[in-house]
C-alpha cells in the first residue's frame, strides 16, 4: 500500500492564482481531512470528509474548497491564493473507528508571493 | 471548545537523559489521545495512542505516555533519549464525527551530545 499520497511536494503561486492540491489514499478509509501547519500553531483542520459526497468545514476553511467524488481522492482547491495561505498542507485519512488515529501524507509546502 | 496545550515550545536534553513532554487537553467526553512526531521536512508519524483501559501506553521507539484523567494530562516520556529523537512532537485529541484531530502547538526537542 502506498498509504496517503500528496502532490505536488512544493508549489509557488502568485497572489490571486488558483490551484488544486491532490490527495489520494489506498486504504479504503472513509474519513479524510486537510490540515495546514504553521510555525507555533500546530496543525489546524481546514476541511474534512466522512465519505464520498460528504464534506464539512473545519477550523480554518476560508479560501479553500473541497469535494469527495470517490473514497480514494480528496482534493483541496485554493480559489484565489493569498500570502496568508503560505503554509505546509497535510492530508490525512482514517477508518471510521477513532482508535487508530489518522494516517498522514508527506505534505505539500506552498508559498504564495 | 476542545483544546490541547503543550506548555513547552522548546526542550533541550542531553543524550542518554530522560525526557518528559507535557500535554494537557480540554474535552468533555472520554478522549482519544495521540502523540505524533515530525522530523524536519517530514510528515507526521504516530508514536502512540490512548482510548481506554490501561492508562500507561507504550509506543514505538521506546516512548510511553500516561493518561491522567484527574489532571487532564497525557504526558510523553522516554527513559533515555537518543540523538535521533530530535524532532517536533505533537499531542492531539480526536473530537466528534470524522475523527477530527485538535493539535497542540508542538514541542521542539533538541538533543545535545
Amino acid at each position: 500500500n502506498a498509504g496517503v499520497t500528496q502532490t505536488p511536494k512544493f508549489q509557488v503561486l502568485k497572489t490571486g492564482q488558483s490551484m488544486t492540491l491532490q490527495c489520494a489514499q489506498d486504504m479504503n478509509h472513509e474519513y479524510m481531512s486537510w490540515y495546514r501547519q504553521d510555525p507555533g500553531m500546530g496543525l489546524r483542520l481546514i476541511h474534512y470528509s466522512v465519505g464520498a459526497g460528504i464534506t464539512d468545514q473545519g477550523e480554518v476553511p476560508n479560501g479553500y474548497n473541497v469535494s469527495r467524488s470517490t473514497t480514494e481522492d480528496f482534493p483541496l482547491r485554493l480559489l484565489s491564493a493569498a500570502p496568508s495561505q503560505t503554509s505546509v498542507y497535510f492530508c490525512a485519512s482514517s477508518p471510521e473507528t477513532g482508535r487508530v488515529g489518522q494516517y498522514f501524507g508527506p505534505g505539500t509546502r506552498l508559498t504564495v508571493t | 471548545a476542545q483544546s490541547v496545550t503543550q506548555p513547552d515550545i522548546h526542550i533541550t536534553v542531553s543524550e542518554g537523559a530522560s525526557l518528559e513532554l507535557r500535554c494537557n487537553y480540554s474535552y468533555g467526553a472520554t478522549p482519544y489521545l495521540f502523540w505524533y512526531v515530525q522530523s524536519p521536512g517530514q510528515g507526521l508519524q504516530l508514536l502512540l495512542k490512548y482510548f481506554s483501559g490501561d492508562t500507561l501506553v507504550q509506543g514505538i521507539k521506546g516512548f510511553e505516555a500516561e493518561f491522567k484523567r484527574s489532571q487532564s494530562s497525557f504526558n510523553l516520556r522516554k527513559p533515555s533519549v537518543h540523538w535521533s529523537d530530535a524532532a517536533e512532537y505533537f499531542c492531539a485529541v480526536a473530537v466528534g464525527y470524522g475523527n477530527k484531530l485538535v493539535f497542540g502547538a508542538g514541542t521542539i526537542l533538541r538533543v545535545k551530545s
